[in-house]
């Protein structure tokens, strides 16, 4: 079942900071974030796992609250870089596992 | 070598031609995977593969036959593809089966069917 995510689209101007939640009816055993800009392949960001974690990477971080099946992504002073829409993907054994790709949330930063 | 290499990039095809999508890694991931993404839409799971054996068919029409011939080459052949199959094939790679890995993504192929 595919994860929901919040919000569609943020416009923000460089410098300012943004929340991307995602949230499962499933029990989750991980959860992925990845970024994608227009034409291109989706990049990998981070990985939080069971345990309630929290990852960081360059000015972008997440928490996984497993009993609330819920992620969120932090970006912290935007760059015009951080551009793009931004997927989360949660993994449940549903006999296999497989990663499934929520909605995404568009990410305009401008100058 | 940190990539997942995609070729071709762009193809267009006829209903009834038979076409094949190729993709590379050599990073000695074991896990491999075909995505469909249409546009403003995100991946798709179709296939995945772990250590050369098909682990995952997302219920995907026949049309769409994968093949693992090593680690690391997986290919996807295409057959009487109907024009809605049209759509950005991607292609990833993780070191494992599992809950624990991220994905490397290939940058793709653009498919047209007319």
């Amino acid at each position: 079942q595919q994860p929901v995510q919040s919000p569609q689209a943020v416009i923000l101007r460089e410098g300012e900071d943004a929340v991307i939640n995602c949230s499962s009816s499933k029990a989750l055993y991980s959860v992925h974030w990845y970024r994608q800009k227009h034409g291109e392949a989706p990049v990998f960001l981070m990985i939080l796992l069971k345990g309630g974690e929290q990852k960081g990477h360059e000015k972008i971080s997440a928490s996984f609250n497993e009993k609330k099946q819920q992620s969120s992504l932090y970006l912290t002073a935007s760059q015009l870089s951080y551009s793009g829409t931004y997927f989360c993907g949660t993994e449940a054994n549903t006999g296999g596992f497989k990663t499934i790709f929520g909605a995404g949330t568009r990410l305009f930063v401008k100058a | 070598d940190t990539e997942v290499t995609q070729t071709p990039k762009h193809l267009v095809m006829g209903m009834t031609n038979k076409k094949s999508l190729k993709c590379e890694q050599h990073m000695g991931h074991r896990a491999m995977y075909w995505y469909k993404q249409k546009a403003k839409k995100p991946p798709e799971l179709m296939f995945v593969y772990s250590y050369e054996k098909l682990s995952i068919n997302e219920s995907v029409p026949s049309r769409f036959s994968p093949e693992c011939p090593n680690s690391s080459l997986l290919n996807l052949h295409l057959h009487a593809l109907q024009p809605e199959d049209s759509a950005l094939y991607l292609c990833a790679s993780s070191q494992d089966e599992g809950a624990d890995y991220g994905y490397t993504f290939g940058s793709g192929t653009r498919l047209t069917v007319v």
